[in-house]
Parts: C-alpha cells; sequence; structure tokens
C-alpha cells in the first residue's frame, strides 16, 4: 500500500517557466515532508522540508506547500533551470524534523528544456 | 568530513554467495539509516541506528539481512545467500537526531546473476 504517492512520472518544462511537483499521502501520522533530487548515479540530496503546522516554506526558487485537510503537496521551482533536471521524490515521517524513518514516493522525472 | 560514504560502489556477486556492504557516515551524525532501490520506485527503508543501538527493522529485512554499527560509527550491512530478488541500490543515510534532513551517500549497487 502506497503511503506516498507521486501520480505523474514525468514532467517537462521550459527553461525559465514554472515546475510544479505533486504529492499526495494517506497517512494522517504523517507530520514532517520533505522533498529530495536525485541525480543518476547519485544518492538522493535533501531540498526543502515542510511541518505540518506550516503551509507554506520557501527556499530561494523553491517553494513547497502542504494542504493537510487534502493530504496533498506540492513543490514548486520558479524559474527552472536545466540544471533542475533530476527524479524528485517525495518523503514523508511521522516525527518531527525528519530524522525518523521516511517512507518515499515513486518519484517524479523532470526535465527542464533549453 | 565530504559526507556519507559508501563502500563499493558496485557489487556483482552469484546467488547464493553472502555479501557485505559499508557505510561510513559524517562524523558528528549519531542517526544512521539503511534504504533499498529498485527501479522506478522510491527508496524503502530497512533500518536505522542510532549512534550503536539498531532502533528499528523493516519487515523487509528478512533473516538473510543483518546491519551492524559497532562503536556508533560506521556500519555493514550483510546479506547472506543472496537472491536474484536482492538486487537493488543500497542506499545509506545520516542525520543528527535534531532532524533537518538526511544525507545520502551515493550507494551501493547489487547484482545478483
Amino acid at each position: 500500500d502506497q503511503q506516498v504517492k507521486q501520480n505523474s512520472p514525468s514532467l517537462s518544462v521550459q527553461e525559465g517557466r514554472i515546475s510544479i511537483l505533486n504529492c499526495d499521502y494517506t497517512n494522517s501520522m504523517f507530520d514532517y515532508f520533505l522533498w529530495y533530487k536525485k541525480y543518476p548515479a547519485e544518492g538522493p540530496t535533501f531540498l526543502i522540508s515542510i511541518s505540518s503546522i506550516k503551509d507554506k516554506n520557501e527556499d530561494g526558487r523553491f517553494t513547497v506547500f502542504l494542504n493537510k485537510s487534502a493530504k496533498h503537496l506540492s513543490l514548486h521551482i520558479v524559474p527552472s533551470q536545466p540544471g533542475d533536471s533530476a527524479v524528485y521524490f517525495c518523503a514523508a515521517s511521522e516525527g518531527q524534523g525528519g530524522s525518523e524513518k521516511l517512507v518515499f514516493g515513486k518519484g517524479t522525472k523532470l526535465t527542464v528544456n533549453p | 568530513d565530504t559526507g556519507v560514504s559508501q563502500n563499493p560502489r558496485h557489487k556483482i556477486t552469484k546467488r547464493g554467495q553472502n555479501v557485505t556492504f559499508r557505510c561510513d557516515p559524517i562524523s558528528e551524525h549519531n542517526r544512521l539509516y539503511w534504504y533499498r532501490q529498485t527501479l522506478g520506485q522510491g527508496p524503502e527503508f530497512l533500518t536505522y541506528f542510532q549512534n550503536e543501538a539498531q532502533l528499528e527493522k523493516s519487515r523487509l529485512l528478512s533473516d538473510r539481512f543483518s546491519a551492524e554499527r559497532p562503536k556508533g560509527s560506521f556500519s555493514t550491512l550483510e546479506i547472506q545467500r543472496t537472491e536474484q530478488g536482492d538486487s537493488a541500490m543500497y542506499l545509506c543515510a545520516s542525520s543528527l537526531l535534531s532532524g533537518g534532513g538526511y544525507t545520502f551517500g551515493s550507494g551501493t549497487r547489487l547484482t545478483v546473476v
């Protein structure tokens, strides 16, 4: 049973435009959410996180939005750059801070075209 | 400290053989995690340590799998009597107890032939 779902396996956007990656979860006990980026042949790299007590967190070009009632979060990248092309994983944990066990989605492959 | 180091990067083994992977975490991180990733899937939790204590093991971790973290520093993951279904990327990560997200290593890719 997939507790964290990323329903879009791939997304293609033009350089300079907004990329929006979506994630849904089913476990209401999740209270901390993270996004990781992964390049081929490398481990995932932490990108941005959000606690369930917030509905938005911003870091430079990256913003994560959390809608607890809908059990949905999204990652916005503005403006998108070719170097952002990677697989993006959504992850969730039941512990605050992200030092607990993480449950990952299957990932969305983002391609940013020049 | 340059991050989480995993060795070897690649391992090809014959079915039935035992394999051992090593992970060296970031030195000040007291939590260490093992995940497994197969093609088209996200990382799946296997086990984690706080210092030298193994706090949780996934039901995915059969009796053929064992992990250790002696002295709370590096960790090893051993798979006995490997099966073709064990072929995957094995990822190690570490973090501070206070959180802030994990730092992953580059992984060990295991191929069982």
